[in-house]
């Protein structure tokens, strides 16, 4: 099992080109996260998919859109990058409605807006 | 809301040294909570969980001890390794189907030799 894959790992965007982080998880998981990471903030949750055709705004949703598109996949698009969302982003998931669930988490995509 | 205080890092520790990495925690509902631990250039790896008050979560030499009276969750070793040198995360989730993490900001472990 690959676990949770994400593509790609680097990137460099100009304020304003959009993109789209692709992320597949292979564990048969319900429930899948998006994550930014910054320095000295933990993980933020921007979005999350609590099953699939479901998604819900998480705590830093503003200037990210996201499509759950079939049970595996979760992608997160930038519309219309700034600098601001230059950030390490995580994507992971878990199995829905357990107790103390582990979230599995996938490598990162370090994405850099010039 | 829920939120995860954690201890301000770095943390420099000369190998075999005792750690304790603070955590404590505000949340509405009855947490579980988690210690993640981060490797340089990778995701986040589980290191141990515990769901109900008294629960010990345990992995590794690492233990932490699940604290209802003092909200606390801290994160303990005996005698570290250069191998353990990391970032350390503290998390909380409560209820609801999707479970979403609660993080603290990370604390930075290095072990030197």
């Amino acid at each position: 099992n690959a676990g949770v894959t994400q593509t790609p790992k680097f990137q460099v965007l100009k304020t304003g080109q959009s993109m789209t982080l692709q992320c597949a998880q292979d564990m048969n998981h319900n429930s899948m996260y998006w994550y930014r990471q910054d320095p000295g903030m933990g993980l933020r949750l921007i979005y999350y998919s609590a099953s699939e055709g479901t998604t819900d705004k998480g705590e830093v949703p503003n200037g990210y859109n996201v499509s759950r598109l079939n049970k595996r996949e979760f992608s997160l698009r930038l519309e219309s990058a700034a600098p601001s969302q230059t950030s390490v982003y995580f994507c992971a998931s878990s199995e829905a409605g357990r107790g103390g669930n582990e979230q599995f988490f996938g490598p990162g995509t370090r994405l850099t807006v010039l | 809301g829920n939120s995860v205080t954690q201890m301000e890092g770095p943390v420099t520790l000369s190998e075999e040294a005792f750690l304790t990495i603070n955590c404590t925690y505000t949340a509405t509902g009855y947490p579980s909570l988690f210690w993640y631990v981060q490797y340089p250039g990778e995701g986040l790896q589980l290191l141990l969980k515990a769901t109900k008050a008294d629960d010990k979560g345990s992995n590794k030499g690492f233990e932490a001890t699940y604290r209802k009276e003092t909200t606390s969750f801290h994160l303990e070793k005996g005698s570290v390794q250069v191998s353990d040198s990391a970032v350390y995360f503290c998390a909380l989730s409560v209820g609801g189907s999707a479970r979403q993490l609660t993080f603290g900001s990370g604390t930075q472990l290095t072990v030197l030799p």
